[in-house]
């Protein structure tokens, strides 16, 4: 079973809804980043979380609202989401000094 | 810039074939980080590997095995005696050192293996 866990599993929202993703590990990493996959393509890096802190935004629009509350969650919120944001969102998270990302298995998102 | 280039859209193999992964990669970094991951039908990448570009060493886990090549840029994986539980698709992934964990992913590698 994966480390990361990702709730919903999958949502379906309409373009004036807001909703929001949340992903929770507890293997004490300290870097969370959130990835968007289309079918059928490799995912895209959307933020990337240090500390608790964004340090990287991919130019993501701001429909897309990050949130860090402490070092084991990161919340996805949405907002007038449009139908290409339909996606999997992944959540990540890596150990200080090592490469590897864990990730979780995804919400998949249906914007109507 | 960096790139990872999956050439293999999609592979199929009967069960026990072995089947082999490419992947080229393109860097000007000296220090960088290869990897493969895993995506199952479930959407969890799963992580495989990672290598540094400072060891070329090949590296066997199991039924899995790993070629890294520095003067052809490629880091090739082999599946030997494949399994149906080996479908799923493949990421080849680089990191540069001064990237952070920033993951530049190859197109991905869809496999097959029927029974």
């Amino acid at each position: 079973d994966t480390e990361v866990t990702q709730t919903p599993k999958h949502l379906v929202m309409g373009m004036t809804n807001k909703k929001s993703l949340k992903c929770e590990q507890h293997m004490g990493h300290r870097a969370m980043y959130w990835y968007k996959q289309k079918a059928k393509k490799p995912p895209e890096l959307m933020f990337v979380y240090s500390y608790e802190k964004l340090s990287i935004n991919e130019s993501v629009p701001s429909r897309f609202s990050p949130e860090c509350p402490n070092s084991s969650l990161l919340n996805l919120h949405l907002h007038a989401l449009q139908p290409e944001d339909s996606a999997l969102y992944l959540c990540a998270s890596s150990q200080e000094g090592y490469r590897e990302l864990f990730f979780g298995e995804g919400s998949r998102l249906t914007v109507l | 810039a960096q790139k990872v280039t999956q050439a293999q859209t999609e592979i199929s193999v009967v069960e026990k074939e072995d089947v082999t992964l490419d992947c080229v990669y393109e860097t000007r970094d000296t220090t960088y980080y290869l990897f493969w991951y895993k995506q199952p039908p479930s959407g969890e990448l799963v992580f495989l590997i990672r290598r540094n570009s400072f060891d070329e060493q090949n590296e066997i886990s199991g039924r899995y095995s790993w070629n890294f090549q520095k003067s052809t840029s490629s880091f090739n994986f082999t599946i030997t005696a494949s399994q149906v539980v080996d479908s799923a698709v493949y990421f080849c992934a680089l990191s540069e050192d001064n990237a952070g964990n920033m993951l530049t992913f190859g197109g991905g590698t869809r496999l097959m293996v029927k029974p």
